[in-house]
């Protein structure tokens, strides 16, 4: 079945650390998306893709990377400039029609 | 920065009664999504209604667009203890492809 895959669905970081959270999708859609989510918050645009090789920052891109090599895959780097990283982290995609599709979140926390 | 803004923030009903939830945002849209989302999990999408459509059903779901008001306003009729979940209306700017979610309305349906 197409979907939207992220792993892991928890990460732990120790303090300094780069950890890199993956996202990847067989709907064949063009854009990709990674927001995050604090609790009781809604969601924040870190960064957005909407085609190969080819990535924009959204609000809250300090601390993050992202790369955009392949159609399929959209991962994202939590870097040690990035001083509260802990959150519930969404990928999502979006084709022709419009409406996203998410994965099911990494929950990261810094310990 | 956030687009989208829910109202209320929390919503607490009897299982069989109607909730409404309403959306307000900022600037011209293209389309308004409405998501929902289940504690700690990944949203789905819901329903998308085009900056030209004022009225838009699906199943239990009715949404309206007031393009004039910048706002809108999701029904669910007959609701059920299972619609307990957190909804998020989502907007993109005519001059962007990126969504923007409001902080989402937590809606409590007791059985």
């Amino acid at each position: 079945d197409g979907g939207i895959t992220q792993s892991p669905k928890y990460l732990f970081r120790k303090e300094g650390q780069n950890v890199t959270l993956s996202c990847e999708q067989n709907l064949n859609h063009d854009a990709m998306y990674w927001y995050r989510q604090d609790p009781g918050q809604g969601l924040r645009l870190i960064y957005y893709s909407q085609i190969v090789n080819d990535f924009q920052k959204g609000d809250i891109a300090e601390g993050y990377s992202v790369s955009r090599e392949k159609k399929e895959s959209f991962p994202l780097t939590v870097t040690s400039a990035q001083k509260n990283p802990t959150a519930f982290y969404l990928c999502a995609s979006s084709g022709t029609y419009g409406g996203y599709t998410f994965g099911s979140g990494t929950r990261l926390t810094v310990v | 920065s956030q687009q989208g803004e829910e109202d209320p923030q929390a919503l607490s009903i009897q299982e069989g009664e109607n909730a409404t939830m309403n959306c307000s945002y900022k600037t011209s849209i293209n389309n308004l999504q409405w998501y929902r989302q289940n504690s700690g999990r990944g949203l789905v999408h819901l329903i998308l209604i085009r900056s030209n459509e004022r009225e838009k059903h699906s199943g239990r779901l009715r949404v309206t667009l007031d393009t004039s008001k910048k706002s809108s306003s999701l029904l669910i009729t007959a609701s059920r203890a299972a619609d307990t979940a957190s909804y998020f209306c989502a907007t993109d700017a005519s001059n962007n492809n990126d969504m923007r979610f409001g902080a989402g309305t937590r809606l409590t349906v007791k059985p």
